[in-house]
């Protein structure tokens, strides 16, 4: 089993809907968590980080988070076409922060 | 604030030689990070460098090798390459160790005939 699993997608949401992206993971030792955007041919960018269970909110994104069941939510409101990319989670045990480990990522198509 | 810088962006080898790739991280960033993008394996994690000491290394053979220098640019190596590694090579910057939030850099695209 994968340590992070997420659906491949794609997944596609018309224009000003909320987008839900979902993660698991196996290793309950799992201490931190990260949501990256990657557009076609660029590098990641850090969308959104969350450390402790609940929800965290940051504009039109929110990442949930519940460490009992081992999942990973990114939510993203009123989609937009310029959404439209790959969504990779990514976690982290306990002192290795700089060592993430990655999803498959979800492809996000976001139609107008 | 200018971004982390890889070099060279892209390059093509054969099989059995050596490839040294450059990341310049972020000015006062000291933590760098490596990380390979295949289609197939995603992102996998390579190694970790802060002040010059590697923190973390990833599950790859020993021909992949770092390092960190004392103005924080890093370097990564590949030796006797093979076809499988042909892939892209992302460096990441972050402020501190021990954080998963990374800057990335464009990669470097590595193609091995």
């Amino acid at each position: 089993q994968k340590e992070v699993e997420q659906n491949s997608g794609p997944l596609s949401v018309p224009e000003g809907a909320i987008a839900s992206l979902n993660c698991t993971y196996s290793d309950r030792g799992s201490q931190s968590f990260f949501w990256y955007r990657q557009y076609s041919g660029k590098s990641p960018e850090l969308i959104m980080s969350i450390y402790s269970n609940g929800d965290k909110e940051d504009g039109r994104f929110t990442a949930q988070l519940n460490k009992a069941s081992q999942y990973v939510s990114l939510l993203i409101r009123d989609s937009q076409p310029s959404d439209s990319a790959t969504y990779l989670c990514a976690m982290s045990y306990y002192n290795q922060g700089g060592k993430l480990i990655f999803g498959q990522g979800t492809e996000l198509s976001v139609k107008p | 604030k200018a971004g982390v810088t890889q070099t060279p962006r892209y390059l093509i080898k054969t099989r059995g030689q050596q490839v040294t790739l450059s990341c310049s991280p972020i000015s006062g960033h000291r933590s760098v990070s490596w990380y390979q993008q295949t289609p197939g394996q995603g992102l996998q994690f390579l190694f970790e460098y802060f002040s010059e000491t590697q923190r973390n290394k990833g599950n790859f053979p020993g021909r992949f090798s770092g390092r960190q220098f004392s103005n924080s640019r890093s370097e990564m190596n590949v030796s006797t390459l093979e076809l499988g590694d042909s892939a892209l090579y992302l460096c990441a910057s972050s402020f501190g160790a021990n954080t998963g939030e990374l800057f990335f850099g464009e990669g470097s695209r590595l193609t091995v005939l």
